[in-house]
């Protein structure tokens, strides 16, 4: 079955460090892939997408991500985590033209000053 | 241009009633898709309609039911509440359907139901 996993339900890091989320999918072809964040009490905000145009994506507040075929993983990075980062992060896949996205179950990040 | 709106954005209600929540999309974008979020189950699709068609249906009760409008807003309709059905319930537009397509979030509606 088509799935999508986020290994590490919370992630703590301290201001200034690297952040690094994971992402890992299964499915036999490449999937379109999303990163979304979600602040306290606030929908979900689109951080960046991967198209299969370039396998390194940039998206916005300084975070990046990328797509490895071979390890079926799109991770999350920023160099440096900032406090304003403290939020959930969701991993989320299109598999298909007909199929929902399927997200991934979160992951929330925490910076300590 | 003005985001995805929800409304409203909290509710409460009582067991065996039924609710209802309307969503507005981003102007221009055709396709609104449901999700109902716990912290149990994380984000569930709902449905997903385009052109006042439902496209698309995920693994809940018959109690859930969806609609699109022609000017592209839909509601979300919940019989017969119960306590599992206290969530958060996002909404997400879209230009058009597909899996290229990215969706675009409104704040969702709290629902608590006692």
């Amino acid at each position: 079955a088509q799935s999508v996993t986020q290994l590490g339900s919370h992630v703590s890091v301290s201001e200034g460090a690297l952040v690094l989320l994971r992402c890992n999918y299964s499915s036999s072809v490449p999937p379109y892939l999303f990163w979304y964040v979600q602040y306290p009490n606030q929908g979900l905000q689109l951080l960046l997408k991967y198209t299969s145009a370039a396998t390194l994506v940039k998206g916005i507040n300084g975070f990046e991500a990328e797509f490895k075929k071979s390890e079926t993983s799109f991770h999350l990075t920023k160099p440096s985590a900032h406090m304003s980062d403290a939020a959930e992060y969701f991993c989320a896949v299109s598999f298909s033209g007909n199929t929902p996205l399927v997200f991934g179950k979160g992951t929330r990040l925490s910076v300590i000053a | 241009k003005a985001g995805v709106t929800q409304t409203p954005r909290y509710l409460i209600k009582t067991r065996g009633q039924q609710v209802t929540l309307s969503c507005s999309p981003i102007s221009g974008h055709r396709s609104v898709s449901w999700y109902q979020q716990t912290p149990g189950q994380g984000l569930q699709f709902l449905f997903e309609y385009f052109s006042e068609t439902q496209r698309n249906k995920g693994n809940f009760p018959g109690r859930f039911s969806g609609r699109q409008f022609s000017n592209s807003r839909s509601e979300m309709n919940v019989s017969t509440l119960e306590l599992g059905d206290s969530a958060l319930y996002l909404c997400a537009s879209s230009l058009s359907p597909g899996a290229q397509e990215t969706q675009y979030f409104g704040p969702g509606t709290r629902l608590l139901v006692l």
